[in-house]
């Protein structure tokens, strides 16, 4: 059974594209997470979203958004997509309240042309 | 801007050798600390959560302990096999917040 799931699991699509990255967890977690890795491969914050609450790192730019239908799907829109925005995503997903781990979905690796 | 610094990047070690790497955080704040073991091609896989200083953890031949007051964490390995390479990472915090990483230590054991 997979915990965290994201479709697709690679995306290549031309600049000025809109596109999104769904995500799904079966953990009954209350909380769920996008983050970005860079060309150095380095892990970087994006969104953090429970059913009450929506922080966002102030470095993301306003042309990505998360979107909950449920408890279990964060889904990411990107509109306009830039070359920049060729990363891999990763979602991931927590119980906050028990101070545990993250578990993080497979990554969709993301190719603006 | 939280910083967290994993040191060494990279490191080879021979396989049966043990070894250790270290993570430093602000240790203002503290909220709790994550390892996290990350295999190419596979998703970030939890190792420890730790939130109390003094705090060690292990998990077979992994352990890690934590000083909150000094604001660092060590990672052990003992015994290194092939299987351990990986790229191990550091981060700061969670909950509501999510994660702060470092950028990682790059393990290679050598047969």
């Amino acid at each position: 059974d997979t915990a965290v799931s994201q479709t697709p699991k690679y995306l290549v699509t031309q600049m000025g594209n809109d596109k999104s990255i769904k995500c799904e967890q079966n953990l009954g977690h209350d909380t769920m997470y996008w983050y970005k890795q860079d060309s150095k491969k380095f892990l970087k914050i994006m969104f953090s979203y429970n059913n009450k609450e929506l922080i966002i790192n102030e470095t993301v730019p306003n042309r990505f958004s998360p979107k909950s239908p449920d408890k279990a799907h964060l889904n990411l829109h990107i509109n306009s997509l830039e070359l920049g925005d060729s990363a891999v995503y990763f979602c991931a997903s927590s119980q906050v309240g028990n101070l545990a781990s993250e578990y993080f979905g497979p990554g969709t690796r993301l190719t603006v042309l | 801007i939280l910083n967290v610094e994993q040191s060494p990047q990279s490191l080879h070690v021979q396989e049966g050798d043990s070894t250790n790497f270290t993570c430093s955080f602000p240790s203002s704040n503290f909220y709790a600390l994550h390892w996290y073991r990350w295999e190419t091609a596979k998703s970030p896989e939890a190792l420890f959560v730790m939130t109390l200083n003094g705090d060690e953890k292990k998990k077979g031949r992994i352990s890690a302990t934590l000083n909150t007051k000094e604001g660092y964490s060590y990672l052990y390995i003992k015994g290194s096999q092939p299987e351990d390479s990986a790229t191990y990472l550091c981060a700061f915090g969670g909950g509501a917040d999510g994660l702060t990483f470092g950028k990682g230590t790059h393990l290679i054991i050598q047969p």
